[in-house]
């Protein structure tokens, strides 16, 4: 996960306020993806991006937002926090090609912890 | 029905015996699949990725595939006490979406 940086890696925030959350790529990758990991649940995704201004929504994309204005950055914003989007939060890339010489693999960065009051 | 299923564990097995980690999945058409580790409070680590029915072997880790029986297992031989983690299995559907199971736990005791 070298080439991919979150931020914050640790946030506290009160409910109904505004979260935003970083993710950073040098690996020039097409797609990338916002998950949550929740024990029980293991991962879910919530929007991914197919590239600059294209984005989608996940299983569990209720609540949340994102943008994508530049290839390297994919930002996931919490409009208005609550106690039900405390989690894990996963960035991950995964760049096209021919699957035999590794393509399509998910990369994800270190994960930001946020915890809603 | 999920996409992909896992039994969560936890599984445990002394040092130097072989773990077996079973996966299934739902949809017929998926054709990529995928063996993740996660250490506790570490992001997901790719091991082993499968494409095709059988076995694929690296290192210690051997995967196998069978895609009638819809079924993917990930074997580790020789088990040792770092081996001890978090495995996930993924599928990439034929709508070129990646789906997870929740994971198996799995302890090495020395």
């Amino acid at each position: 996960d070298a080439g991919i940086t979150q931020s914050p890696r640790h946030k506290v925030t009160e409910t109904g306020t505004p979260v935003t959350l970083r993710c950073h790529q040098t690996e020039n990758h097409r797609y990338m993806y916002w998950y949550r990991q929740d024990p029980g649940h293991g991962l879910r995704l919530i929007h991914y991006s197919y590239g600059v201004k294209d984005t989608d929504k996940g299983e569990v994309s209720d609540g949340y937002s994102v943008s994508r204005s530049k290839t390297e950055d994919f930002l996931l914003t919490l409009e208005s926090a609550t106690s039900s989007q405390t989690s894990v939060y996963f960035c991950a890339t995964r760049w096209e090609g021919h699957v035999r010489s590794g393509a399509n693999v998910l990369t994800f960065g270190a994960g930001s912890r946020l915890t809603v009051l | 029905q999920k996409e992909v299923e896992q039994n969560s564990g936890p599984l445990s097995v002394p040092e130097g015996a072989i773990a077996s980690l079973n996966c299934t999945y739902s949809d017929r058409g998926s054709q990529s699949f995928f063996w993740y580790r996660q250490y506790s409070g570490k992001s997901p680590e790719l091991i082993m990725s499968i494409y095709s029915n059988g076995d694929k072997e690296d290192g210690r880790f051997t995967a196998q595939l069978n895609k009638a029986s819809q079924y993917v297992s990930l074997l580790i031989r020789d088990s040792q006490p770092s081996d001890s983690a978090t495995y996930l299995c993924a599928v990439i559907s034929p709508g070129n979406q990646f789906y997870f199971g929740t994971g198996t736990s799995l302890t090495v005791i020395p």
